[in-house]
């Protein structure tokens, strides 16, 4: 969607290897989010953030870190890959202000293999 | 936490036809929003809907929050309508969006 984007699109990666999936932003707003959605489970919380280097978990956070040094930039690491991280990720931001409509990447499909 | 409910599951409907999608939630709300996620898995923002009624083109929705449901009309369904439906809502500390499981909506020519 325009005003949020996530890279890489796809991407294969090897049990027990690090993995960063990288968020960005050009709407200036306060709150980002990562998501999985898996079937069976739909959209689950992993983390979000509410400003620069404030971050939370979310309830399915384990395995999980994140780092938000700008505003523009969310990332979300998978210190060790296993197999049950195999999902889509979206990415989500909003204003937070009143109106807490909510934006989603187009999101990345990781296979760990 | 919150429990989020959509019914039904599934839906197969003719081009042209009308439906009801619905989103039943537990507890109290800020916040609730649908989505419909297209077969290229794109996740698009249909309303933001704490409560009272919107309308926008074809699809409208009404969010009865004292009674924790809301629903999601689509008339004269297309074929471009297909995907999966989402209701969602938002915690009231505002920083926990929770997902129904969706509704699959396949309209057939």
């Amino acid at each position: 969607d325009a005003g949020i984007t996530q890279s890489p699109r796809h991407k294969v990666t090897e049990t027990g290897t690090p993995v960063t999936l990288r968020c960005h932003q050009t709407e200036n707003h306060r709150y980002m989010y990562w998501y999985r959605q898996d079937p069976g489970h739909g959209l689950r919380l992993i983390h979000y953030s509410y400003g620069v280097k404030d971050t939370d978990k979310g309830e399915v956070s384990d395995g999980y870190s994140v780092s938000r040094s700008k505003t523009e930039d969310f990332l979300l690491t998978l210190e060790s890959a296993t197999s049950s991280q195999t999902s889509v990720y979206f990415c989500a931001i909003s204003d937070g202000r009143g109106n807490y409509g909510y934006t989603f990447g187009s999101g990345t499909r990781l296979t760990v293999v | 936490g919150i429990q989020v409910e959509q019914s039904p599951p599934d839906l197969i409907l003719q081009e042209g036809a009308n439906s009801t999608l619905r989103c039943n939630f537990s507890d109290s709300v800020n916040n609730l929003q649908w989505f419909h996620q297209n077969p290229w898995g794109q996740l698009i923002n249909l309303f933001y809907i704490p409560s009272g009624t919107k309308q926008n083109g074809r699809l409208s929705a009404t969010t009865v929050a004292t009674e924790r449901y809301s629903l999601l009309y689509i008339s004269s369904s297309q074929t471009t309508d297909s995907g999966v439906y989402f209701c969602a809502v938002l915690n009231n500390a505002g920083n926990m969006l929770t997902f129904g499981g969706g509704t699959r909506l396949m309209v057939k020519p």
